[in-house]
C-alpha cells in the first residue's frame, strides 16, 4: 500500500487567505519529499522539494515544511489566487537517486473568489 | 511546459484491443517513468526505465509492457483491453541522479 497519504482531501480558502495544505508519510527512510500542483486535464506540476536534512524551504508564494519526529509534510500557498485552484500531490522517495516517487492520494484547494 | 511529451493526448478503444502510448523525455534525461492516475485517485507506479535498461517495477500488470529505444523515447503498450484499464497514463523523466521528475501532458484512455 501507499505509504504517503494526505490528511484533507478538500480545502476552500478565500482568495488572498494563506492555504496550508498537510501530508503524512509513514517511511521514516524517505529523505526527499516534493509538492506537485495539477490543473484539471493536465499533468502534475513541479512545485517546491525538500530533503529529509532541512525542515523548511521557500520557493515564490510556498513554503514546504519537514517534521521528521511525526513524519509531516505541509505545503503552504501564500495570498492564494483563483489559479492555485488545483490538486496537490505530496510524494516521497525513498531510495536516493532515480527510483520512483510513492504518492498520496491528493488535496483538491478550491479558491473562493 | 515540463519538456516531456507524450502522444496521443487522447484514445478510445474497445475492450479487448491493444494500444501504444508514446513519451518522449526532456532533453538529456535517461530515466522514464510510468504512472497510472484513476478517477480522483493518486498517481500509481508503474515501470521505470533507465538509459535502455528496465530499473524498478511497480503495480503493472502482465498486460502490459514498456520499453526504452537508444533515442531515450519510451512506449507503453497496453494490451487484452479491459474497462478498468481507463485512466490517465503520464510519462515522468528525471536527470542521472536527481529525484525531481517531470511530468508529461498525459494520455487520457478510455476503453469502452
Amino acid at each position: 500500500g501507499e505509504s504517503v497519504g494526505l490528511h484533507l482531501p478538500t480545502l476552500s480558502v478565500q482568495e488572498g487567505d494563506n492555504s496550508i495544505i498537510n501530508c503524512a508519510y509513514s517511511n521514516s527512510a524517505s529523505d526527499y519529499f516534493i509538492w506537485y500542483k495539477q490543473e484539471s486535464g493536465k499533468g502534475p506540476q513541479f512545485i517546491i522539494d525538500i530533503r529529509s536534512n532541512m525542515d523548511k524551504r521557500q520557493g515564490q508564494r510556498v513554503t514546504v515544511l519537514l517534521n521528521k519526529t511525526v513524519k509531516h509534510l505541509s505545503l503552504q500557498i501564500a495570498a492564494t489566487q483563483p489559479g492555485d485552484s488545483a490538486v496537490y500531490f505530496c510524494a516521497e522517495n525513498i531510495n536516493s537517486g532515480n527510483t520512483p516517487l510513492v504518492f498520496g492520494k491528493g488535496t483538491r484547494l478550491s479558491v473562493i473568489a | 511546459d515540463s519538456g516531456v511529451t507524450q502522444t496521443p493526448k487522447h484514445l478510445i478503444t474497445a475492450t479487448g484491443q491493444r494500444v501504444t502510448l508514446r513519451c518522449s523525455p526532456r532533453s538529456g534525461d535517461l530515466s522514464v517513468y510510468w504512472y497510472q492516475q484513476s478517477l480522483d485517485q493518486g498517481l500509481q507506479f508503474l515501470i521505470q526505465y533507465y538509459n535502455g535498461e528496465e530499473r524498478a517495477k511497480g503495480n503493472i500488470l502482465e498486460r502490459f509492457s514498456a520499453q526504452q529505444f537508444p533515442d531515450l523515447h519510451s512506449e507503453l503498450n497496453l494490451s487484452s483491453l479491459e474497462l478498468g484499464d481507463s485512466a490517465l497514463y503520464f510519462c515522468a523523466s528525471s536527470e542521472q541522479g536527481r529525484e525531481t521528475q517531470y511530468f508529461g501532458p498525459g494520455t487520457r484512455l478510455l476503453v469502452l
